[in-house]
């Protein structure tokens, strides 16, 4: 596609449950990054994949956040055993090199809400 | 330690109206690239504009300008005779260093309300 895609749109859990969110990025894109946003903020740094390596994952808020991108194209972002405070949109990000001169180009994101 | 501060939370303005939204920024690093993103309601963010710290020529995109001020750590943003379609939240962001990595720092966004 044209834009970074993400599915799904929106995602209602369960506390306790566990959740994927997917990241499709710009086709030939060699960065991927995960942020998340709460309500009324910028977003915030999650984690960085240059192709399938993950080389910065120091925004992760606890070991239930777990993101991957094994072939470096496509990437989930799974939670654990949701809570609260998890509740935010996730955004997802990609740019073609790996400067740090780069646009990034975001998706839509995923609505999480946890109940 | 990187930060931007974009201090007006809310600004609303009646269409054709000059509105300005301002960036401040905090980093060690010499060398920095600024961005400003748009957020309107669906919720993607899209890409402005990208500011060299070693170029401070300011810049004009249409009815978009920017003017970055490196003694004041400033990268403000105009919009001329602002329409409705102008209502968003808009982020102001920094990254570091010329090599090396470094992560994007934003701000927490100022939110645009243009009216008829």
């Amino acid at each position: 596609g044209a834009g970074v895609s993400q599915s799904p749109r929106y995602k209602v859990a369960k506390r306790g449950q566990d959740v994927a969110l997917r990241c499709d990025p710009i086709s030939g894109h060699v960065s991927l990054f995960w942020y998340q946003q709460a309500l009324g903020q910028g977003p915030e740094f999650l984690t960085y994949f240059q192709n399938e390596a993950q080389l910065d994952k120091s925004g992760l808020p606890s070991d239930r956040f777990f993101a991957e991108r094994p072939e470096g194209s496509v990437s989930t972002l799974k939670i654990q055993r949701t809570q609260q405070e998890d509740s935010a949109v996730y955004l997802c990000a990609s740019s073609l090199g790996q400067g740090n001169n780069q646009p990034q180009h975001f998706g839509d994101g995923t609505r999480l809400s946890i109940l | 330690a990187q930060k931007v501060t974009q201090a007006q939370t809310e600004i609303s303005v009646v269409e054709k109206e000059d509105v300005t939204l301002d960036c401040v920024y905090e980093t060690r690093d010499t060398t920095y690239y600024l961005f400003w993103y748009k957020q309107p309601p669906s919720g993607e963010l899209v890409f402005l504009i990208r500011r060299n710290s070693f170029d401070e020529q300011n810049e004009i995109s249409g009815r978009y300008s920017w003017n970055f001020q490196k003694s004041t750590s400033s990268f403000n943003f105009t919009i001329t005779a602002s329409q409705v379609v102008d209502s968003a939240v808009y982020f102001c962001a920094l990254r570091g260093g010329r090599s090396g990595y470094s992560t994007l720092t934003f701000g927490k966004g100022t939110m645009l309300l243009v009216s008829p």
